[in-house]
């Protein structure tokens, strides 16, 4: 059974800094299948990222996703406030069909 | 415009059955390609897949609460229901529904509110 593991599990930063989260997979995964999202407190997940690369439909250019096979990563190219949350990476398998959430990493104000 | 309600109870004792209803509106579960999911987040913690219907009523649920999850939907109201058998407390927890699409990718892109459900005597 695949397993996410996302790292850091915290990230402290400053806005205007570079975050970069990572998402690695126990077994290779497709890439058309793994997604990014972010989680504000109290709020419903959103999604940012589909097809380990492709923005999401209002998403900001300053997130990016990329990678493939077991690792993927979420770059955020300089944080603004608002991007202060908890990012999950999201993998569907079809052996048996199942979605997989990963842990999280939650970036904080530095 | 996409929107999901969550519905159903907020308090249920251990071993009732919870029954939750996702009503939808902007899209219809007929269409190819269209999915609804269920996703459920204990306090503090992350989130877990637990079932998924599709236009074509093919059904997957998580393996690991495979026997106590059953997800339906009815086409005409716009609504997917989950039933969840012999609550626990651990089960406490928001749960989601979102839509998903699939073909070249698959993802959720629309998601409910959620409602928190807590298992208590």
């Amino acid at each position: 059974e695949i397993v996410l593991t996302q790292s850091p599990g915290t990230l402290s930063l400053s806005p205007g800094e570079r975050a970069t989260l990572s998402c690695r997979a126990s077994q290779s995964v497709s890439s058309s299948y793994l997604a990014w999202y972010q989680q504000k407190p109290g709020q419903a997940p959103r999604l940012l990222i589909y097809g380990a690369s492709s923005r999401a439909t209002g998403i900001p250019d300053r997130f990016s996703g990329s990678g493939s096979g077991t690792d993927f990563i979420l770059t955020i190219s300089r944080l603004e406030p608002e991007d202060f949350a908890v990012y999950y990476c999201q993998q569907y398998g079809s052996s048996p069909p199942k979605f997989i959430f990963g842990p999280g990493t939650k970036v904080d104000i530095k | 415009q996409v929107t999901l309600r969550e519905s159903g109870p907020a308090l249920v004792k251990p071993t009732q059955t919870l029954t939750l209803t996702c009503t939808f509106s902007g899209f219809s579960l007929s269409t190819s390609g269209t999915c609804v999911s269920w996703i459920r987040q204990p306090p503090g913690k992350a989130l877990e897949w637990l079932a998924f219907i599709d236009w074509d009523d093919e059904k997957y649920n998580s393996t690991s609460l495979k026997t106590r999850l059953t997800i339906s939907k009815d086409t005409s109201k716009n609504q997917v229901v989950l039933k969840m058998t012999n609550m626990d407390p651990v089960d406490t927890a928001t749960y989601y529904c979102a839509r998903c699409r699939y073909g070249d990718f698959l993802y959720f892109d629309y998601w409910g509110q959620g409602t928190l459900v807590t298992v208590s005597s």
